[in-house]
């Protein structure tokens, strides 16, 4: 079966710019949330998303959004890209509370 | 804070023996707890979780230790291999509520010929 899959794997965008992110969960699974992981420090929850509702948001700026999809696949939107916004974003899937969650490889993005 | 603290931020074992990373957890509402291998340039791994009700739990050569009262965590990986070199990562979150998972550093665990 394949896991949490995330596209695209590697992009640069440069500071302003708007950058989109994937994610389809396992199959089955219906919670997705979102992390983003700088170098050299432990990923940090974004976003959690829920039978297509947030069910919870991390502490970060309102330029970051994210939606889920009928399928449950998510999508998760970066807008006014600054360059500390540079980082692997890691998406993650579960069948729900109490569930183990389960990563992607990610997504590393470089603002230039 | 909401931080999952690792006492030491470096391990280094040599091949065949046992080795335990540790973990000081801040929350102590949190009530289940999961380990995470990432190797260079990957996602985060499942490796085993634990949830409150339990003080021990094992699987595969790995043995996830907790102990409520301290708020403290332990990952004991047995006859170390090669492929266990990464840096490891213990989370905590809450059952009930956003799949919030608090991570601390992580411990880069390096194995010794």
């Amino acid at each position: 079966d394949a896991g949490v899959t995330q596209s695209p794997t590697h992009l640069i965008k440069t500071r302003g710019q708007h950058v989109t992110l994937r994610c389809s969960p396992i199959s089955g699974h219906k919670s997705v949330s979102w992390y983003q992981q700088v170098l050299g420090q432990g990923p940090q929850f974004i976003f959690q998303y829920y039978e297509k509702e947030e069910r919870g948001r991390g502490n970060f700026p309102d330029r970051f959004s994210a939606r889920q999809f009928p399928n449950y696949s998510s999508e998760l939107n970066v807008n006014a890209l600054l360059l500390g916004d540079s980082a692997l974003y890691l998406c993650a899937s579960s069948l729900g509370y109490g569930n183990t969650i389960y990563f992607g490889e990610g997504s590393w993005l470089t603002v230039v | 804070g909401e931080n999952v603290g690792l006492h030491l931020p470096t391990l280094s074992v040599q091949e065949g023996d046992n080795s335990i990373i540790n973990c000081a957890y801040s929350n102590s509402a949190s009530d289940y707890f999961i380990w995470y291998k990432q190797e260079s340039g990957k996602g985060p791994q499942f490796i085993i979780d634990i949830r409150s009700n339990m003080d021990k739990r094992q699987g595969q050569r790995v043995t996830v230790l907790l102990n409520k009262t301290v708020k403290h965590l332990s990952l004991q990986i047995a006859a170390t291999q090669p492929g266990d070199s990464a840096v490891y990562f213990c989370a905590e979150t809450l059952i009930q509520g956003a799949q919030k998972l608090v991570f601390g550093q992580g411990t880069r665990l390096t194995i010794n010929p």
